[in-house]
């Protein structure tokens, strides 16, 4: 049974502030892992990292795969009020037909 | 651009009661799926389907039932309800690619059993 842990579950910080969420997993024929971001509703697709893609970087968020250590941490830098949300961490094997997420860490950034 | 679109947004049931949860996307997104969200559970695949007419289990099925006889429209039927399948309700598609890992969420239906 694939499984995924995120670390911390919650974490508050000032706006300016740099912040690591951590993302460990264990599955069977290891296809991808996934970051989401969920404000108030819907997650939205942040990164996917893959064997050949291991390191993604969009803005002030980038994105490391370590498939030595399973695990994945995903960094903000200067936060602002608009990244509190919660992040989700999901991994994909073989086929990609089922995602298994883990339960999220709760970012809070105050002013 | 609609995307996925879930309706009710918020819906409340008694114990027993049976009632349909709909899903429709205009992508033309071959993957459709359902899961659910509780609290410190993250999300938890129900059903999914890979194309019209192909439907599977996912890790907690039991209760739920789907159907897909378009590529637009992944219904989900509760048949019986039960104070346990009060939740938060997502349905995502992706495209039949290599990328299909990346879900496109609908905004989610909140449903209370009583």
């Amino acid at each position: 049974e694939d499984k995924v842990v995120q670390s911390p579950l919650s974490l508050v910080v000032h706006e300016g502030d740099t912040v690591t969420l951590n993302c460990s997993y264990e599955v069977t024929n290891f296809r991808s892992l996934l970051w989401y971001k969920q404000e108030k509703k819907a997650p939205t697709f942040l990164f996917m990292l893959t064997s050949s893609g291991i390191e993604k970087k969009s803005g002030r968020l980038s994105s490391i795969l370590d498939k030595k250590e399973l695990s994945s941490i995903l960094n903000i830098t200067a936060t602002q009020t608009g990244d509190s949300a919660i992040y989700l961490c999901a991994v994909a094997s073989g086929s990609a037909r089922q995602l298994t997420f883990g339960s999220g860490t709760q970012l809070t950034v105050l002013p | 651009n609609a995307g996925v679109t879930q309706t009710p947004k918020f819906q409340v049931l008694k114990t027993g009661q049976s009632m349909t949860l709909q899903c429709a996307q205009d992508m033309n997104h071959e993957y459709m799926s359902w899961y659910r969200q509780d609290p410190g559970m993250g999300l938890r695949l129900i059903h999914y389907s890979v194309g019209a007419g192909i439907t599977d289990q996912g890790e907690v099925p039991n209760g739920y039932n789907v159907s897909r006889s378009t590529t637009e429209d992944f219904p989900l039927r509760l048949l019986s309800a039960a104070p346990s399948q009060t939740s938060v309700y997502f349905c995502a598609s992706s495209p039949r690619d290599r990328v299909r890992e990346k879900l496109f969420f609908g905004s989610g239906t909140q449903l209370s059993v009583l």
